[in-house]
């Protein structure tokens, strides 16, 4: 059973529009979230989070939003840039250390 | 900068085996994980660690046990190796007593079972 989920595989975006990646969850109690991005033969890297208590947080050209009615969490990338071009995983977590991930969504910026 | 290093970035060995793979965090992080990555089934849990020789089960931990004799070090042992433990080995640590829950993920080891 799947709790958190990226049902989009992949998507394509042209350099300088907004990228969009979504998320979805099952489990209500998950109270923090986060996105990592993932290049090829590396680890992934810490991107960006949100606690369940807000519902927007902005880092720069990354913002994640949180609709928790919906259970629905999105990565917006504005505007975007072929260095974004990576995997992007989110994950979940409820009050413990342990986190569930999403199954990765593959962005590619096209210059 | 958070280092978390991992002792081989790619493995091969032979089906029955027993493999050690090794992570090193240098910056004094209470928690270590270990996760493997497949397509299309993203990070799975295998086993974390919130101290010296503790240890909990994750999502995954069939065929696999660790150490924590050290704090900085986490070590995933399968303990007889089958193909279908071939994967992308990630080891990851992390301080929520700092209040930051990120986790800081090493490089990887590609492991592959014949």
């Amino acid at each position: 059973d799947q709790q958190v989920k990226q049902n989009s595989p992949s998507l394509s975006v042209q350099e300088g529009r907004i990228s969009i990646l979504n998320c979805d969850y099952t489990n209500s109690m998950f109270d923090y979230f986060l996105w990592y991005k993932k290049y090829p033969a590396e680890g992934p890297t810490f991107l960006i989070s949100i606690s369940s208590i807000k519902d927007k947080n902005e880092d720069g050209r990354f913002t994640v939003f949180l609709n928790k009615s919906a259970k629905h969490l999105s990565l917006h990338i504005v505007p975007s840039q072929p260095g974004d071009s990576a995997v992007y995983f989110c994950a979940a977590s409820v009050g413990t250390y342990k986190y569930i991930f999403g199954t990765g969504t593959r962005l590619k910026v096209l210059a | 900068d958070v280092k978390v290093t991992q002792s081989s970035r790619y493995l091969v060995k032979r089906t029955g085996e027993k493999v050690f793979l090794e992570c090193v965090q240098d910056m004094d992080h209470e928690n270590m994980f270990w996760y493997r990555q497949d397509p299309g089934l993203g990070l799975r849990l295998i086993y974390f660690s919130y101290d010296v020789k503790m240890k909990e089960k994750g999502d995954i931990p069939e065929g696999y046990s660790v150490s924590r004799e050290k704090k900085e070090r986490f070590s995933l042992i399968l303990e007889s190796a089958s193909t279908n433990q071939t994967s992308m080995y990630l080891c990851a640590s992390a301080n929520p007593g700092q209040g930051l829950y990120e986790q800081y993920f090493g490089p990887g080891t590609r492991l592959t079972v014949t």
